[in-house]
C-alpha cells in the first residue's frame, strides 16, 4: 500500500498522560499535514511541513502539542498531558510540492480516546 | 479565516437516482476546492477536485460544479448506488495557503 499510513489506528489512555502518533506520508510527497476530527464535524487544520520545516501552526495547537518532521519523510504528532477534550480523530495528510494547488492525500487517521 | 457551509446535512435517495451536494465559502481568494468521501473508521478519501478557473469537471458518476460569483460549488452524483453511502466533505483553500477548510459533511444515504 502506497497510501499515507498513521499509525497507531486506535489509542486510549487515561487523562494526563502523553501520546505520540505517527504518519508516513506518500513517498516522495514534500508536504506533510496534521488535521483533528471531532464527532459530527470536518477536519481541521493543525499544522504544515514543508520538508523538515514547520512552516504553518494553527491556533488550536495549543503549548501540549509538539509535531516533528525530523528527515523531512515521517513526522510524530505528540500530545503532553491528555486532556479529555484531546479525544478526536487525528489525521495526516500528505501532497506533492508540484504546484502552488495540488491535492492532498489521508490517512486512515488515529483514533484517541482520553478518559 | 475560510468559512465553508454544506447543505443539507442528512440527504437520502433512492438507489439509481442522483444526489446533489452544495457547498457555499466565504474567501473570494479560495481557488482550490476538493470533494472527499469518509465512510465510517477511515480517513477522507479525495474524490474529486475543482480549480477556479474551470466551472465544471466530471468524472464518470461524479460531477462538480463551481459559480465563483455566487461562491458556491456542488457535488453532483448520478446513479447512485448503496456504495456511494458516506460521508461527504467539501473544502476550500485560498491561493497560497496550505491549509484546506473543510464544510461540517453531509451524511449521503442511497435507500436500495
Amino acid at each position: 500500500d502506497t497510501g499515507v499510513s498513521q499509525d497507531p489506528r486506535h489509542k486510549i489512555t487515561k487523562r494526563g498522560q502523553n501520546v505520540t502518533f505517527r504518519c508516513d506520508p506518500i513517498s516522495e510527497h514534500n508536504r506533510l499535514y496534521w488535521y483533528r476530527q471531532t464527532l459530527g464535524q470536518g477536519p481541521e487544520f493543525l499544522t504544515y511541513f514543508q520538508n523538515e520545516a514547520q512552516l504553518e501552526k494553527s491556533r488550536l495547537l495549543s503549548d501540549r502539542f509538539s509535531a516533528e518532521r525530523p528527515k523531512g519523510s515521517f513526522s510524530t504528532l505528540e500530545i503532553q498531558r491528555t486532556e479529555q477534550g484531546d479525544s478526536a480523530m487525528y489525521l495526516c495528510a500528505s501532497s506533492p510540492d508540484t504546484t502552488s494547488n495540488t491535492e492532498a492525500f489521508f490517512g486512515q487517521g488515529t483514533r484517541l480516546t482520553v478518559v | 479565516g475560510e468559512n465553508v457551509e454544506q447543505h443539507p446535512s442528512t440527504l437520502s435517495v433512492q438507489e439509481g437516482d442522483s444526489a446533489v451536494i452544495k457547498c457555499t465559502y466565504s474567501d473570494s481568494a479560495s481557488n482550490y476546492f476538493p470533494w472527499y468521501k469518509q465512510e465510517l473508521g477511515k480517513g477522507p478519501q479525495l474524490i474529486i477536485d475543482i480549480r477556479s478557473n474551470v466551472g465544471e469537471k466530471k468524472d464518470q458518476r461524479i460531477a462538480v460544479t463551481l459559480n465563483k460569483t455566487a461562491k458556491h460549488f456542488s457535488l453532483h452524483i448520478t446513479e447512485t448506488q448503496p456504495e456511494d453511502s458516506a460521508v461527504y466533505f467539501c473544502a476550500a483553500r485560498p491561493y497560497g495557503n496550505n491549509r484546506l477548510a473543510f464544510g461540517k459533511g453531509n451524511q449521503v444515504v442511497v435507500i436500495p
